[in-house]
């Protein structure tokens, strides 16, 4: 049962535009959401987190939007870069409940951002 | 900054080989996890710990045990290793894993 799905496996963007990654989920009980870069041979690192009272969270060139009716969630970057370039992870959350908080995480998408 | 160290980057092990993969973090957390990483599959939760010598199985803990005799420490163990887990090995930490965790660099393990 994928509780989190990314569907798109990969995405490939020019530099210098917008790059979408989307994220779904199916557990109504997720409240924080989180976005994580991975490049290879390292570990994820965090980029972005959104609260389920928000609908947007904005840092730098990266923005996360949550639309919780549609169980929806992306990462907009802008404008990407090159360096950019890597995958992408859409973790969620339930800070309640007998989950004790431990993150789900998406299949990953693999962005590639050409010069 | 946290610092979550694994101890071996890349690992080729034989099928039927116990194998050993080691996890310390530095800054007192009591959580601890271990994932494994797969094309398509995303990252998958083995085992959690949320102190010392406590431990619960994530989603796929078949073949996999774990140990946690120290706070910093969390190991992973491969009772008889098979070729299906050759996979990258993530361990992570944190003070409240609902909003998120540092990861390790992760280990790349081969079995052949």
């Amino acid at each position: 049962d994928q509780q989190v799905k990314q569907n798109s496996p990969s995405l490939s963007v020019q530099e210098g535009r917008i790059s979408i990654l989307n994220c779904d989920y199916t557990n109504s009980m997720f409240d924080y959401f989180l976005w994580y870069k991975k490049y290879p041979a390292e570990g994820p690192t965090f980029l972005i987190s959104i609260s389920s009272i928000k609908d947007k969270n904005e840092d730098g060139r990266f923005t996360v939007f949550l639309n919780k009716s549609a169980k929806h969630l992306s990462l907009h970057i802008v404008p990407s870069q090159p360096g950019d370039s890597a995958v992408y992870f859409c973790a969620a959350s339930a800070r309640g409940g007998t989950s004790y908080g431990k993150l789900t995480f998406g299949q990953g998408t693999i962005l590639t951002v050409h010069p | 900054d946290v610092k979550v160290t694994q101890s071996s980057r890349y690992l080729v092990k034989r099928t039927g080989e116990k194998v050993f993969l080691e996890c310390v973090q530095d800054m007192d957390h009591e959580n601890m996890f271990w994932y494994r990483q797969d094309p398509g599959l995303g990252l998958r939760l083995i085992y959690f710990s949320y102190d010392v010598k406590m431990k619960e199985k994530g989603d796929i803990p078949e073949g996999y045990s774990v140990s946690r005799e120290k706070k910093e420490r969390f190991s992973l163990i491969l009772e008889s290793a098979s070729t299906n887990q050759t996979s990258m090995y993530l361990c992570a930490s944190s003070f409240d894993p609902s909003y998120g965790y540092t990861f390790g660099s992760g280990t790349r393990l081969t079995v052949v």
